[in-house]
């Protein structure tokens, strides 16, 4: 069946520093893909999405490419605050119509 | 425009009681889904609703049940707790005028629930 996997936390950084996460997916046809972030003690939200293959997703300096030939969906951000501090989780929504979720990778950035 | 509202923040229930967790959205939405999060984990869905009167099953719904009598409302039901439903529960609702549920969930804060 479909699944996601992201890579395994907690990462910590620097404040400015770069930033990845990495996600794969094992989908059936030609799922959405998705980065959902969550802030503690709040539930999740849209971070970024994309449709279809090579589409680039972004939203408060976080971008994600939709690599068809890897099966990837790698978060970046150039330069990260202290503020981006959260849960982030990789999800797809494939034939089903239904969200998989990767397990989430919690990041913390540090001043 | 509240968005998704749950209801209660926090609670504890002992092994074999019942409870309802509630979930209210005010923005029109289709589509609503209940999903539970262990620690470490990513989220699990127990149960969704395309609609009004129309509730399906998700990844992991022994021990709960739903109903869908409104647009608005999405309770989750747990009739005998049991400490492996321990969990964060979350609502979430999206619009999919296609049928197709890939469009954007919209979430709740969640429930935290432990059973003791």
């Amino acid at each position: 069946g479909d699944s996601v996997t992201q890579m395994e936390g907690p990462v910590t950084l620097s404040e400015e520093a770069f930033l990845t996460i990495n996600c794969t997916y094992t989908a059936t046809g030609y799922p959405s893909l998705f980065w959902y972030v969550q802030y503690p003690g709040e539930g999740l939200q849209l971070l970024l999405k994309a449709t279809k293959a090579d589409d680039k997703g972004s939203n408060k300096g976080f971008e994600a490419t939709y690599r068809k030939e890897t099966t990837s969906f790698h978060l970046e951000k150039g330069s990260v605050q202290v503020s981006d501090s959260a849960v982030y989780f990789c999800a797809l929504a494939g034939y089903t119509g239904k969200l998989i979720f990767g397990q989430g990778t919690t990041l913390q950035v540090k001043p | 425009n509240a968005g998704v509202t749950q209801t209660p923040k926090f609670r504890i229930l002992k092994i074999g009681q019942s409870m309802t967790l509630q979930c209210t959205q005010d923005m029109n939405h289709n589509y609503m889904y209940w999903y539970r999060q262990d620690p470490g984990m990513g989220l699990k869905l127990i149960y969704y609703s395309v609609g009004a009167g129309i509730t399906d099953k998700g990844e992991v719904p022994n021990g709960y049940n739903v109903s869908r009598s409104t647009t608005e409302d999405f309770p989750l039901r747990l009739e005998l707790a049991a400490p492996s439903q321990t969990s964060v529960y979350f609502c979430a609702s999206s619009y999919s005028p296609s049928g197709g549920a890939s469009d954007t969930q919209y979430f709740g804060p969640g429930t935290r629930l432990t059973v003791l």
